[in-house]
């Protein structure tokens, strides 16, 4: 079936590091969404991306489209506490009005 | 304004009983969408309704069950529970229907199932 493939699972940074999760869809998608989960919390819209090959950036966190439409990166650079929580990659199918989710990366601050 | 809100906020049912959950979506929006979260798992499509009217089911058996009111308002049944059901209900709410639309997420209902 349809799939939105988000790795790695976890990703273990010492504060001020980088971070960066990857999604990959088996087809074309016609957008792709990221969201931010806090522990205990719901998905929160963080972004959307819509063209081949787009790029957007907000104030750390780079989000990019790849030119097939079917992969995307969120890339954080020097990671703050505040940071904490689960990043999650949607995206519609061109032929479904369904949004797809990854499974979602987990940024985890080490002490 | 409010967000989208959820109740009840945590709910325990046994085997086989069913359940009715709750969502109030932001004043204006008029799409309403189900998800499934179970831990450590992306939100999974159950429903969305638009104008009281069902605009798409994901891949979910018929023991699940909404209906959107005229108020926008929606309620999700799910009857004969099953353990497996035992997860996070989350209700999203947009201005239409549209793919580019954002989802806004209320907090949730915490279903356990015993």
């Amino acid at each position: 079936g349809q799939q939105v493939m988000q790795i790695p699972q976890y990703q273990h940074v010492q504060e001020g590091e980088d971070f960066t999760t990857y999604c990959n869809s088996s087809t074309t998608l016609s957008n792709i969404q990221w969201y931010k989960q806090r522990p205990g919390g719901h998905p929160v819209f963080l972004i959307q991306l819509v063209k081949s090959g787009e790029v957007k950036k907000q104030k750390r966190l780079t989000f990019q489209f790849g030119e097939a439409k079917k992969n995307s990166s969120l890339h954080i650079t020097a990671t703050q506490t505040t940071d904490v929580g689960t990043y999650f990659c949607a995206g519609h199918m061109d032929s479904n009005y369904q949004l797809i989710w990854g499974a979602g990366t987990k940024l985890i601050i080490k002490p | 304004d409010a967000g989208v809100t959820q109740s009840p906020t945590h709910l325990i049912k046994t085997r086989g009983q069913h359940v009715t959950l709750r969502c109030s979506p932001i004043s204006g929006h008029k799409s309403v969408s189900w998800y499934q979260q179970v831990l450590g798992q992306g939100p999974q499509f159950i429903f969305q309704y638009y104008e009281k009217e069902e605009r798409g089911r994901g891949n979910f058996p018929d023991r699940f069950s909404a209906r959107q009111f005229p108020n926008y308002s929606s309620e999700l049944n799910v009857n004969a529970l099953l353990l497996g059901d035992s997860a996070l209900y989350l209700c999203a709410s947009s201005l239409v229907p549209d793919r580019n639309q954002p989802q806004h997420f209320g907090d949730g209902t915490r279903l356990s199932i015993l």
